[in-house]
Order: structure tokens, then sequence, then C-alpha cells
């Protein structure tokens, strides 16, 4: 079974740039997670996405971050305008379910820096 | 919100126990996780507990919960080099959707030959 697959792996770009990240998640799973990690700290939660609803953007800074989920499936990520700040390892993991428990796979991170 | 803490680092000699701690500060989860970052890599779920049970085992791993106290441990039997990582403690968000997991900032751990 193919894990969780993310691109680029590597961004590097001028602030003030846009940039998008894609993920495609494990088949079958409906559900679908960006998170930020930034250098020294755990994942945090930017968006939460059932099928192609976004049910929880409320960490998502929404006057430069974007994402869609088209038909349930892959999903992008995208900033734009770009800042200093967003320099971080971007994460999508997806989960199925199962009796209340929530197994979140992660990809191997797009590390974005800002420059 | 909900505040998840770990300690940052944590030096084991091969052969040896480890012990990984982390608390949390509510207490309406179902489920505690543990998971594992190796460098420039994602994170991979080790294992996770449910919260009406007090200690799980999964071949070396220990996971031990004191819910009164709000205390998770991971226990590493015969820790190898190969368990050199960042070991992160989740639990879901106070409020939020199972789902939803607040991660502490990880433990460091560091296994010498």
């Amino acid at each position: 079974e193919a894990g969780v697959v993310q691109s680029p792996r590597y961004k590097i770009i001028e602030k003030k740039q846009p940039v998008a990240f894609w993920c495609n998640p494990i088949s079958g799973h409906n559900t679908l997670y960006w998170y930020r990690q930034n250098l020294g700290q755990g994942p945090e939660l930017l968006i939460r996405y059932e099928n192609e609803e976004a049910v929880d953007d409320s960490q998502l800074p929404k006057d430069r971050f974007s994402a869609e989920r088209l038909k349930g499936v892959d999903s992008t990520l995208k900033i734009q305008p770009a800042e200093l700040g967003d320099s971080a390892v971007y994460l999508c993991a997806s989960s199925s379910r199962l009796a209340g428990v929530y197994e979140q796979y992660f990809g191997p991170g797009t590390r974005l820096t800002v420059t | 919100g909900e505040d998840v803490e770990q300690s940052l680092f944590l030096s084991v000699r091969e052969g040896d126990s480890s012990v990984i701690n982390c608390t949390y500060t509510d207490s309406s989860s179902t489920y505690l996780y543990w998971y594992k970052q190796e460098p420039g890599a994602g994170l991979q779920l080790l294992t996770y507990i449910f919260s009406n049970m007090d200690m799980k085992q999964d071949q070396r791993l220990t996971v031990l919960l004191n819910k009164k106290d709000k205390h998770l441990s991971l226990r590493i039997a015969d820790t190898q080099t190969g368990d050199s990582a960042i070991y992160f403690c989740a639990v879901p968000s106070y409020g939020g959707s199972q789902g939803n997991l607040i991660f502490g900032k990880g433990t460091k751990l560091s296994v010498k030959p």
C-alpha cells in the first residue's frame, strides 16, 4: 500500500512570492489534514477535511493561506504571498476512523524556506 | 486550550530502557497517541491507548496512563540505536473532534552504543 505522497519535498522562494504544496492521501482515507511544523516544535493543525469538506480550518491564516480538496482525494495548500515566518515543514496526513481511533498516516513533508 | 508538555531530551545507552514522559491538561480525550519522527521524515504512529486503560504493551513498547494526574509515558525496552528519533505525545483537542490532535514539542531520544 502506498503511503501519503507529498510534493515538492523542498521549496525555496523569496518573500511575497506564491507557493503551493500538493498531497495525495492513502487510498480510501476520507480524512485529510494539513499541519505546519516549525523547527523544534510539534506539528500544528492548519486544516482538516472530511471528504471534500473543510470541517476545521480555525488555525488556517485565511488572509494568505488557502486549501482545497477536489473530489475528496488530492489536496493543495497555497500561500500567497509568503512571509519569512512561513518557513517551516508542511505535513499532510490522512486517516480513516476505526472504532473511534484516528490512525493518522503522515507524508514526508515539504520543507519551505522563505528568503 | 489543550496543552501537552514533554521533556525535550533523553539520552540512554543501547540495551537500557527508555522512558519518555508527557503531561496534558484536558481530560476529555478518548485515545492518546505516541508518534515517532526520524530526521527528514514525517511522523509514524507507534501506538495509542484508550483512556479507560492503565497500560498497553506492544512488543518492546509499554504505554502507561495515569488519568488522575493526566500523565502518559512511553517505555521502550532494550533500546537500540535505531530507536534514536524524536517522540511526540498527541492528544485530541479539547472540545474538538477526536481527530484533531495537539502534539507536544517532542522528546529527542539519543541512544549511545
